[in-house]
């Protein structure tokens, strides 16, 4: 069974400041996707991350995968309060009969950027 | 593009009722809808996959007679909660894929909350 682990659940940061989400998962796979989520709303996707070694940045968020490692990070450099919301990340384990296409999600970081 | 629209937001039902929750994909064909389940402050869980013109293939622990998924076309799936009950509120979410091959870049809809009185 995939496991999807995020670290930290819960983020509190100052305005300005960097910090880095971790998503490891159990199982091999080279299709990672990270959504955002704001409260009583549905997921945004923010990267898609299809290959060992695949960076991908989006105004203050990075996004890399080393699939090796089995590790997916998501780092916010200088937070602003605009970016406080759960980040998911999701993984799609490689193509196995029927299990193609099915996601499997990380518990989700809460963050929360504060002045 | 890529807009998945879900209907109803909310929804507040009695005890023993049966709701119907609509997903569309309205600019591309989905060949492949999920339907996931979300409780407060948790993950995604995902209830179901369903292909247009067959039957759902449901996640262990989901029953598939109390979640009944209809994929009629490639632009519409519904997931009815039937006879429900307080244990089933929760915020219910669909996404839909649009092909069964390359990456699965799924779009999801807004999401419906339902709470059952």
């Amino acid at each position: 069974e995939l496991k999807v682990e995020q670290n930290p659940l819960f983020l509190s940061m100052q305005e300005g400041k960097n910090y880095t989400i971790y998503c490891n998962y159990s199982t091999t796979s080279d299709r990672l996707y990270w959504y955002r989520q704001d409260p009583g709303k549905s997921l945004e996707s923010l990267f898609v991350l299809l290959s060992n070694g695949a960076v991908k940045q989006e105004g203050r968020l990075m996004a890399s995968l080393d699939t090796k490692a089995r590790l997916s990070t998501l780092h916010i450099t200088a937070a602003v309060h605009d970016l406080s919301a759960t980040y998911f990340c999701a993984v799609d384990p490689e193509h196995s009969g029927t299990s193609y296409g099915k996601l499997t999600f990380g518990q989700g970081t809460i963050l929360t950027v504060h002045p | 593009g890529a807009v998945v629209s879900q209907h109803p937001s909310w929804v507040i039902c009695k005890s023993g009722t049966s709701v119907k929750i609509e997903c569309r994909s309205l600019d591309f064909q989905a060949t492949t809808m999920f339907w996931y389940r979300q409780f407060p402050k948790q993950s995604l869980m995902l209830m179901a996959t369903s292909n247009e013109g067959s039957k759902a293939t449901y996640e262990q622990g989901v029953e598939k007679d109390k979640f009944l998924i209809n994929h009629a076309s490639l632009t519409l799936s519904t997931l009815t909660v039937t006879s429900a009950h307080p244990e089933d509120s929760s915020f219910y979410i669909c996404s839909a894929s649009r092909t069964r091959t390359g990456p699965n870049i799924q779009y999801f809809g807004a999401g419906t909350r339902l709470s059952v009185l």
